[in-house]
């Protein structure tokens, strides 16, 4: 039971080049969610999603796009990686009540 | 709109000290809250979950309190020890989102 898995740990992209991060997970959770986290600001959710085939945006979902074709994966995708996107990436599951955190991706864009 | 504050940013304090971090937010409809442990370099980890109904909960030597109609909660520590430090996160949930606060980050001298 891996829980929470995320791909890569780390990655460094040039502005405008895109990339995908990935989150899988195996406790068939319907939520799933993405965050990031950056120095003084905690956590700020991008996108969520309550199913497959269901997402939404959170507080900060510019720049960033989702889709949830299964229960088991939601993938994150940067179109065109801008300086400003460099952060900690977490990917999150819920259950009826407490989310469930993956290690996270540490993107940096030069 | 919810916000979530902690306070104090950071707390530095001897080994075997009992301590409380605080923890308020500005909109009192709130589906649950849930206290998380970070330590550096690393993802989240739920110590606590209080549900909406719920006064306080305990783990150990970890008792989080809610007190709703005030927008307040308190993760209390007993007897401090160096492995409790770390940066203490509480997460408010809405409906299907959690508004993180910025952190408490705590460090227990030996």
């Amino acid at each position: 039971n891996a829980g929470v898995t995320q791909t890569p740990k780390f990655q460094v992209l040039k502005t405008g080049q895109s990339m995908t991060l990935q989150c899988a997970q195996d406790m068939n959770h319907e939520y799933m969610s993405w965050y990031r986290q950056d120095p003084g600001m905690g956590l700020r959710l991008i996108h969520y999603s309550v199913g497959a085939g269901i997402t939404d945006q959170g507080e900060v979902p510019n720049g960033y796009n989702v889709s949830r074709s299964t229960t088991e994966d939601f993938p994150l995708r940067l179109l065109s990686a801008a300086p400003s996107q460099t952060s900690v990436y977490f990917c999150a599951t819920q259950d009826s009540y407490e989310q469930y955190f993956g290690p996270g991706t540490r993107l940096t864009v030069t | 709109k919810q916000e979530v504050t902690q306070i104090p940013a950071a707390l530095s304090v001897p080994e075997g000290e009992n301590l409380v971090l605080n923890c308020s937010f500005t909109d009192s409809a709130i589906y649950n809250l849930q206290w998380f442990r970070q330590d550096p370099g690393k993802g989240l980890t739920s110590l606590l979950l209080i549900q909406s109904s719920q006064r306080e909960q305990t783990s150990g030597r970890l008792n989080a309190s809610l007190d709703k109609s005030s927008g307040r909660s308190t993760l209390y520590i007993a007897a401090s020890q160096p492995g409790d430090s770390a940066t203490y996160l509480c997460a408010v949930a809405g409906t299907y989102k959690y508004i993180f606060g910025t952190g408490t980050r705590l460090k227990v001298l030996a």
